[in-house]
């Protein structure tokens, strides 16, 4: 069975910072690679995808993502954090082998100091 | 676009009682998929459907969860009796799987339910 780890539970930085999110997945074969962001109080949202193509993904709010095949990794970054991306963050993995269902990692929750 | 609506947005029950969750997915979306969401396990897949058909449900956790689309605009998530580990919020989103380049989950509010 597929299955999605992520390696932070908590992540607590100060604005300005970097921000690195882990993201491995199980699966060897064709996969589509999301991360879903859940702000306080809100619902879950996409924040960025990959499917195909070049293998480093630009998001929304500055976030992009980087697929390493070989590393079976899907890590997401933002150069410069902004106490509004307090959140918890979900990688979520799709395969059709699996039966195209998606499957979440556990999530990180990022804390962000003003 | 009133996106993917589910209500309750809270329920509190009591041990044994039933708890159907109701969601009606955004218009157009051939997908419709139940997560529950708790401290311990995260997000977790209970059932999904594709054209009203459940497609995979070995997310559900007993045969006290079952999971209803009798048409393209609504689905029940029904829970019966209800237990206290069933205590979490229940998130039902749509997608619309056609087209795999805009294929993204849209959310909706999720139920919180306490079981008592």
């Amino acid at each position: 069975a597929q299955s999605v780890s992520q390696h932070n539970h908590h992540v607590i930085l100060s604005e300005a910072a970097s921000l690195e999110l882990g993201c491995n997945y199980s699966y060897g074969g064709t996969v589509n690679l999301f991360w879903y962001v859940q702000y306080p109080g809100q619902h879950l949202q996409l924040l960025l995808k990959y499917f195909s193509g070049d293998p480093l993904v630009k998001g929304i709010k500055g976030f992009e993502a980087e697929f390493i095949k070989s590393k079976f990794s899907f890590n997401l970054r933002k150069p410069s954090v902004q106490w509004s991306d307090t959140a918890e963050y979900f990688c979520a993995v799709k395969s059709k082998a699996a039966g195209n269902k998606l499957t979440f990692g556990g999530g990180t929750r990022v804390l962000v100091k003003p | 676009d009133a996106g993917v609506i589910q209500s309750p947005r809270h329920e509190v029950t009591e041990m044994g009682q039933e708890v159907t969750l109701r969601c009606k997915p955004i218009s157009g979306h051939n997908s419709l998929f139940w997560y529950r969401q708790t401290m311990m396990r995260g997000l977790e897949l209970l059932i999904y459907f594709n054209n009203n058909v459940p497609i995979d449900d070995s997310g559900m956790p007993e045969d006290r969860f079952s999971a209803k689309m009798p048409n393209a605009s609504f689905s029940t998530l029904k829970i019966q009796p209800s237990e206290p580990r069933d205590s979490a919020v229940y998130f039902c989103a749509s997608s619309d799987s056609k087209t795999e380049a805009n294929e993204k989950l849209f959310f909706g509010s999720g139920t919180q339910l306490s079981v008592l």
